[in-house]
């Protein structure tokens, strides 16, 4: 596709379901990362997937937090258990190769709300 | 570790107004420096960047110059327009292990009053 796409575009949830949120980057792209956005904060680092590389998974909150990357494409963020601290915007953004001087291009998220 | 630092918002001014918002950031040696701009219901985008100390990134308007004494990368637009209102943020780049992600500033929310 032309862009990052991120589904579901909204997601309500109770208390202790997991859900998973669903990313395809740019095509070609080999960088792709995660990031949250809780209402008021700034984006917070979740994880960084880079080609065949080990994940940088330091920022993941918790270990109810887990992302897999199949095929170097698409990427599913996982939250078991799911808290209500976890109702945030998440984002997903890729790049050619590395940041570097490389500007990240965003999805436009996914607004999850744990009730 | 890397932290940057924004203006608190909300910020509204009205249209043609000089506009300027601080961003200050704690890095080890000499990160890349960004900002995003989130207008509502769009994703994230780059709108400006610098590399170096005294570089100055500009785009549709907006400037802002990376200055290694103060640690500063304030954005400035000498006349705002309606169009402009969205949510800004500042970044970082670090340098080894901290190159390969974004460290964002919390994000300054700006209305442009007709």
């Amino acid at each position: 596709g032309a862009g990052v796409s991120q589904s579901p575009s909204n997601k309500v949830t109770e208390k202790g379901k997991d859900v998973e949120l669903r990313c395809d980057p740019i095509s070609g792209h080999t960088a792709l990362y995660w990031y949250r956005q809780s209402l008021g904060q700034g984006l917070e680092f979740l994880i960084y997937f880079q080609g065949n590389s080990a994940p940088d998974k330091s920022g993941l909150p918790s270990d109810r937090f887990s992302a897999e990357r199949t095929g170097g494409s698409v990427s599913t963020l996982t939250i078991q258990r799911t808290q209500q601290e976890d109702s945030a915007v998440y984002l997903c953004a890729s790049t050619r190769e590395g940041l570097t001087n490389e500007k990240l291009f965003f999805g436009s998220g996914t607004q999850l709300s744990v009730l | 570790g890397d932290s940057v630092t924004q203006m608190e918002g909300p910020v509204t001014l009205s249209e043609e107004a000089f506009l300027t918002i601080n961003c200050t950031y704690t890095a080890t040696g000499y990160p890349s420096l960004f900002w995003y701009v989130q207008y509502p219901g769009e994703g994230l985008q780059l709108l400006l960047k610098a590399t170096k100390a005294d570089d100055k990134g500009s785009n549709k308007g907006f400037e802002a110059t990376y200055r290694k004494e103060t640690t500063s990368f304030h954005l400035e637009k000498g006349s705002v327009q309606v169009s402009d209102s969205a949510v800004y943020f500042c970044a970082l780049s670090g340098r080894g292990q901290g190159a390969q992600k974004l460290v964002f500033g919390q994000g300054t929310r700006l209305t442009i009053n007709p």
